[in-house]
């Protein structure tokens, strides 16, 4: 059955870096688009990054443009997210979460992780 | 501020049923069918539950009903059970510089 394990977070400086992996199974990797997803203690959901199949296409959120980078491994079924210039408001738990189409983007998510939580504190 | 904008909470008894709404504008919700549902229980990942305003993934309850009217999409819930109390998110495409865009999220109480 379909897997995604997300890895990585942990308690971060203000103005520090993190790389979150998200290590994918039980599907065909390259198959689908991906996307990274947060959560911040009580709030909403709020979407962070979207990749294509081949890495040629991606978006960022404005909250998130400049400082965080998503990646994919297509050799390895890993999907990553390096965050730098982290703050407060970037704490959250981060989902990594496949998008629903076959070989394009229905921009629906139906299988997510279980979630990373990433804390920016000094 | 969340792009699509849902009521924070919505309640209702065993049996009945429950619509929550989702509002957003003619670049997002009223100028796609690329609108989706999510259910969160406390401490769980979202689980996609609509998607295309009224398709259901397989494996959810046919209980689960989507649709559209206009800027507004409605997530309908009838039959309500206990399990279904957690938290609601709309989401949607949308043609601004970012693609995706949720709703701020309602909470489901069954009484």
């Amino acid at each position: 059955q379909v897997q995604l394990v997300e890895s990585g977070g942990g308690l971060v400086k203000p103005g520090g870096s993190l790389r979150l992996s998200c290590a994918a199974s039980g599907f065909t990797f390259n198959d689908y688009y991906m996307t990274w997803i947060r959560q911040a203690p009580g709030k909403g959901l709020e979407w962070v990054s979207y990749i294509s199949r081949s890495g040629t296409t991606i978006y960022y959120a404005d909250s998130v443009k400049g400082r965080f980078t998503i990646s994919r491994d297509n050799a390895k079924n890993s999907l990553y997210l390096q965050m730098n210039s982290l703050r407060a408001d970037d704490t959250a738990v981060y989902y990594c979460a496949r998008d629903l189409g076959f070989r394009g983007a229905f921009y629906a998510f139906d299988n997510w992780g279980q979630g990373t939580m990433v804390t920016v504190s000094s | 501020q969340s792009a699509l904008t849902q009521p924070a909470s919505v309640s209702g008894s065993p049996g009945q049923s429950i619509t929550i709404s989702c509002t957003g504008t003619s670049i997002d919700v009223g100028g796609y069918r690329y609108v989706s549902w999510y259910q969160q229980h406390p401490g769980k990942a979202p689980k996609l539950m609509i998607y295309d305003v009224s398709n259901r993934p397989s494996g959810v309850s046919n209980r689960f009903s989507g649709s559209k009217s206009g800027n507004t999409a409605s997530l309908t819930i009838s039959g309500l059970q206990a399990e279904d109390e957690a938290d609601y998110y709309c989401s949607s495409y949308t043609s601004s510089s970012t693609p995706v865009v949720f709703g701020g999220g309602t909470k489901l109480t069954v009484l």
